[in-house]
């Protein structure tokens, strides 16, 4: 049980375009959704909380009009990079929370994203 | 935002000992989880501890929690080549939305 499924697993797209990540839970209500980003190497950078049928919450720094996050359901939360550039190339990585229990957060496969 | 110290950032060992990683904290805690990530995937929940425990098992995994010292431990036994990953320690953040802290990880190389 508790599984998250991340789609695409793999996405490389031309500068100025812009992709979209689902992070679905499969078994599971999720009333809140986490998008992380992660460097090589590094720990896992929160960028935002998404809470179904509300505005996510935005970490410091991180640009919420240009990481737009909506949670429509309680199995489904999207990230959408808009005007990708490379430097937003990196590996992004979502989990859930079941609603009603909490605590442990259960994570997607992550999404490779290359902007050329 | 990171608040837990993990020690060491790197860890190599032979097939059939033990590993342990460390991991300190800054602030209170309600309690501390220990997760895995295999290279290029995401996480794996291992374990939770909570802040009024000191020890916890799960198969060959064993976690230990010093509140006092703000600090826990991961000790993985007879490891395998399998256990081959980085661990993350993750803290719970008081009245937030479950969302946790992490650690800066340790990557964890099982010799054959």
């Amino acid at each position: 049980g508790a599984v998250v499924s991340q789609h695409p697993s793999r996405v490389i797209c031309k500068s100025g375009t812009s992709v979209k990540i689902e992070c679905r839970s499969l078994d599971f209500q999720a009333t809140t959704m986490f998008w992380y980003r992660q460097f090589p190497k590094k720990s896992l950078m929160l960028m935002a909380t998404s809470n179904e049928g509300s505005k996510a919450t935005y970490e410091q720094g991180v640009e919420k009009d240009k990481f737009l996050i909506n949670h429509a359901s309680l199995t489904l939360s999207t990230l959408t990079v808009t005007s990708a550039h490379p430097e937003d190339s990196s590996f992004y990585i979502c989990s859930a929370v079941v609603a009603g229990v909490g605590e442990t957060q259960y994570f997607g496969p992550g999404t490779r994203l290359l902007v050329l | 935002s990171q608040q837990g110290e993990e020690d060491p950032q790197a860890l190599s060992i032979q097939e059939g000992e033990n590993a342990t990683m460390n991991c300190s904290y800054k602030t209170s805690i309600n309690n501390l989880q220990w997760y895995r990530q295999n290279s290029g995937r995401g996480l794996v929940h291992l374990i939770l501890i909570r802040s009024n425990e000191r020890e916890k098992h799960s198969g060959r995994l064993r976690v230990t929690l010093d509140t006092s010292k703000k600090s826990s431990s991961l000790l993985i036994t007879a490891s395998r080549a399998a256990d081959t990953a980085s661990y993350f320690c993750a803290t719970d953040v008081r009245d937030s939305n479950y969302q946790l802290i992490w650690g800066a990880g340790t990557k964890l190389i099982i010799k054959p």
